[in-house]
Parts: structure tokens; sequence; C-alpha cells
């Protein structure tokens, strides 16, 4: 069975440009979350999608926004990126609520 | 007000010796979900286990024990007879009932085994 899949692995942007990052999750998990990890603030939620439609969502921007499709793949979308966006985007994936999370390895985004 | 604490920021031991890692959380909730994660230099975090918070039995699985105690709101990992292969951070993890699969996540504890 497939892992979580989250591309592209590597990402180098410019300050003020936008950018997408993309997550499959396991066969059969209907729930999407993402969570950015930086040496300064740990793992923080983004948001969590389920069955296409925001179940949660962290405190974060509107810059940060996702979707997910009928499929269950879900985007994340950052736009006018900034410095300190620079970090570990990771996707994880639950076959329901208030189960345990699989994890994709990351989207290793640098804004430069 | 951090939700998971895992005080011990990085630990170094020498192999085959055990080792505790501490985790501490706070929530108001009656129904909550505790976890371990270890995250190797690969990035990928790796599920090791969940609790739910009427289940107080303590479980081993090979050299890896977990010790749930609601009364002082713990949740420690154990790792017996330490390997090289053991050397990753791991982050305790906690989601409440109400917000489903908002995992907030401890600090995470380095951990260093030692040949």
């Amino acid at each position: 069975k497939a892992g979580v899949t989250q591309t592209p692995r590597y990402l180098i942007k410019t300050r003020g440009q936008q950018v997408t990052l993309s997550c499959s999750p396991i066969s059969g998990h209907r729930s999407v979350s993402w969570y950015q990890q930086t040496p300064g603030q740990g793992l923080q939620f983004l948001f969590e999608y389920f069955s296409e439609t925001q179940r949660n969502k962290g405190n974060f921007p509107g810059r940060f926004s996702g979707r997910q499709f009928s499929n269950s793949r879900s985007e994340m979308n950052v736009s006018t990126l900034e410095l300190g966006d620079s970090a570990l985007y990771l996707c994880a994936s639950s076959i329901q609520v208030n189960t345990e999370a699989f994890f994709g390895q990351g989207t290793r985004l640098t804004v430069v | 007000a951090q939700k998971v604490t895992q005080a011990q920021t990085e630990i170094s031991v020498v192999e085959k010796e055990d080792v505790t890692l501490d985790c501490v959380y706070e929530t108001r909730d009656t129904t909550y979900y505790l976890f371990w994660y270890k995250q190797p230099p690969s990035g990928e975090l790796v599920f090791l286990i969940r609790r739910n918070s009427f289940d107080e039995q303590n479980e081993i699985s090979g050299r890896y024990s977990w010790n749930f105690q609601k009364s002082t709101s713990s949740f420690n990992f154990t790792i017996t007879a330490s390997q090289v292969v053991d050397s990753a951070v791991y982050f305790c993890a906690l989601s409440e009932a109400r917000t489903g699969n908002q995992f907030y996540f401890g600090t995470g504890t380095s951990l260093t085994v030692i040949p």
C-alpha cells in the first residue's frame, strides 16, 4: 500500500511569488492535514480537510490556503511568499477522524 | 498555552542503555488522544502509538513501552536496550475529540544513541 506522497520534495522561490504544494493521501483515507515545521516554531497545524471540506484551520494568515479534491488529493497554496515561510511542509492522511495520521516526507520550501 | 510539553530537548545515551522520553499534556476535554512519532533525518514523521483518554493501560511493543498516567497528565515513552537506529527526534502529540485530526505537537526530544 503506497504511503503519503508529497510533491515536489524541494522548492526554491523568491519573495512575493506564490507556490502550490501537492499531497496524495493513502488510498481510502479521507482526511488530509497540513503542518508547517520550522526550527523556531516547531510543528504547527495549518488546516485539515475531510471529504473536500475544511474542518479546522490553524492560526496562519490568509496567504495560506488549501483545498481537497474528490479523490482526496489535497493542495496547499501560499501567496505572496515571505522569507519566514521557509519551512518543511508536511502532509498527513488519516482514514477517519480522531485516528492516527500518516505523514509524507514533506516539501522543503526555501524562500530567497 | 502549550498543550504538549517535552522538557527534554536533547538526550544522549550509550547503546544498550534504557532511555525514557517525557511528555506532559494539558487539555480540558475528557475525550482526547495521545500519540508518539519518530522523525529520522529523512524528515518523515513515523507513527509509533496512539492512546485514547479512556485507556490507561501501559503498552509494550518490542523494545518500546509507553506509560500513560492521567493523574499526572503524562504519556512517557521508554526505549529499552537502545540501538543506534533509535537516534531521531521524537514527538509527542495530542488531539482532542472536538477538533478532530488537529494535532498539537510538543517541541520534540532529539535522541542520540552513541555506539
